[in-house]
């Protein structure tokens, strides 16, 4: 039952570049998105979040835009660095029903020099 | 203010054995997730849990699994018989209430030899 989805297994940007990953969700009833960071061996680190309320929210290099009629999210990166290689992962969750948190499968950044 | 933490980080079992895996919530946090990464996956969620009482299980295997969160201690996951299948990494994270960011532990590497 994959209610989060995120289609690219990889993408590869060159430094400096934007980096965009997608994520798609199919459960109505999520109303608040997250992107975690994950490095090998590590565990994931909360990247950015966005509510149902909001259509973008921002941080520093990053920005989280979220369009609730396609059911769509993305995370956009700007300028990538190479620091920035690591797989993403999106997750959603239903604040008014239990809360627990889904994730795609992740999309590997591999940001090029 | 130490972060989730997971223990052990690396565990070996033999087929049949059980595993049991320990996650620490952050000071404060009463919502404990636990998630399951195979080779080359994304996270798929297990299981979600407040103070003494399970909230959401649907992702864990009906057989062998079991999982709890008690008054006082840390979050126990606990696989039965282990089979080689469930060589993973497990990752726990927790959060301070509903609709709020959730942080991971760094994972317990499981390997069923």
């Amino acid at each position: 039952d994959q209610q989060v989805k995120q289609n690219s297994p990889s993408l590869s940007v060159q430094e400096g570049r934007i980096s965009i990953l997608n994520c798609d969700y199919t459960n109505s009833m999520f109303d608040y998105f997250l992107w975690y960071k994950k490095y090998p061996a590590e565990g994931p680190t909360f990247l950015i979040s966005i509510s149902s309320i909001k259509d973008k929210n921002e941080d520093g290099r990053f920005t989280v835009f979220l369009n609730k009629s396609a059911k769509h999210l993305s995370l956009h990166i700007v300028p990538s660095q190479p620091g920035d290689s690591a797989v993403y992962f999106c997750a959603a969750s239903a604040r008014n029903n239990n809360n627990d948190m889904r994730f795609g499968a992740g999309t590997r950044l591999t940001v090029k020099p | 203010n130490a972060g989730v933490m997971q223990n052990p980080r690396h565990l070996v079992r033999r087929r049949g054995q059980e595993a049991r895996l320990r996650c620490s919530p952050m000071k404060g946090h009463s919502h404990v997730y636990w998630y399951r990464q195979l080779p080359e996956e994304g996270l798929k969620f297990m299981v979600y849990l407040q103070k003494e009482n399970i909230i959401d299980e649907s992702g864990m295997p009906k057989e062998r699994f079991s999982a709890e969160f008690p008054k006082e201690g840390p979050s126990i996951l606990r696989i039965q018989q282990v089979v080689r299948g469930d060589s993973a990494a497990y990752f726990c994270a927790s959060s301070p209430g509903t609709g709020l960011v959730a942080f991971f532990g760094q994972g317990t590497r499981l390997t069923v030899v």
